[in-house]
């Protein structure tokens, strides 16, 4: 079974200080990591995906198969990061197609 | 391109009634996956759709079916609707694997 753990909920920070959102799976397959974000009023949007290895808007997360993690980062937080985060999992080498499991989410707020 | 769009935004229904949502993917996109989101469960796969055919599903009760057209447009149906039915219902498309997706704004049900 796929599992996403998310174990903050809430994670607040100041302005220009490093974030650190955690993530950890539990898979027995090949994954597929990927975190997504919701900005206030906003859909579901696409941030990162762990196989692309890119930096978007100053974030990067590496995904760890021994750690069995997919920490997301960014050295100096903004204000307009503040929004709900959710990883994902999918299932890269099976059949499992279209599922998307999420993780809980956690609300990072960024104070000025 | 433009995005996923989902219709109704919002429905009111009574215990008992039918229900049916609609999704268009993004031009292109030939894969629809189906979420419900609840405070208490977070986001859970309803099922995907590729090519007209349902490739994947995940754990509900059989009151809740779904199809796809070959416009790739999809509509999901839930019957005899329950309280706990209530939620935002999210579409996402994705361009072939079902991996990548793509959210729609979601349609917010609501049972009484």
């Amino acid at each position: 079974a796929q599992r996403v753990t998310q174990p903050e909920k809430l994670l607040s920070v100041f302005k220009g200080a490093p974030v650190e959102l955690k993530c950890n799976y539990s898979y027995s397959g090949s994954p597929e990591l990927f975190w997504y974000v919701q900005y206030s009023r906003q859909r579901l949007q696409l941030l990162l995906r762990h196989i692309s290895r890119e930096s978007i808007k100053g974030f990067t997360a590496d995904l760890n198969k021994g750690e069995t993690s997919f920490h997301l980062k960014k050295p100096f937080a903004q204000e307009e990061d503040s929004a709900m985060y959710y990883c994902a999992l999918s299932d890269a080498g099976g059949t499992s197609y279209g599922k998307l499991t999420f993780g809980q989410g956690t609300i990072l707020t960024v104070h000025p | 391109k433009a995005g996923v769009t989902q219709t109704p935004r919002y429905l009111i229904k009574t215990r008992g009634q039918q229900v049916t949502l609609s999704c268009s993917p993004i031009s292109g996109h030939r894969s629809v996956s189906w979420y419900q989101q609840t405070p208490g469960q977070g986001l859970q796969f309803l099922f995907e759709y590729f090519s007209e055919t349902q490739r994947n599903k995940g754990n509900f009760p059989g009151r809740f079916s779904g199809r796809q057209f070959s416009n790739s447009r999809s509509e999901m149906n839930v019957s005899t609707l329950e309280l706990g039915d209530s939620a935002l219902y999210l579409c996402a498309s994705s361009p072939w694997t079902g991996r990548e997706q793509f959210f729609g704004p979601g349609t917010r049900l609501t049972v009484l």
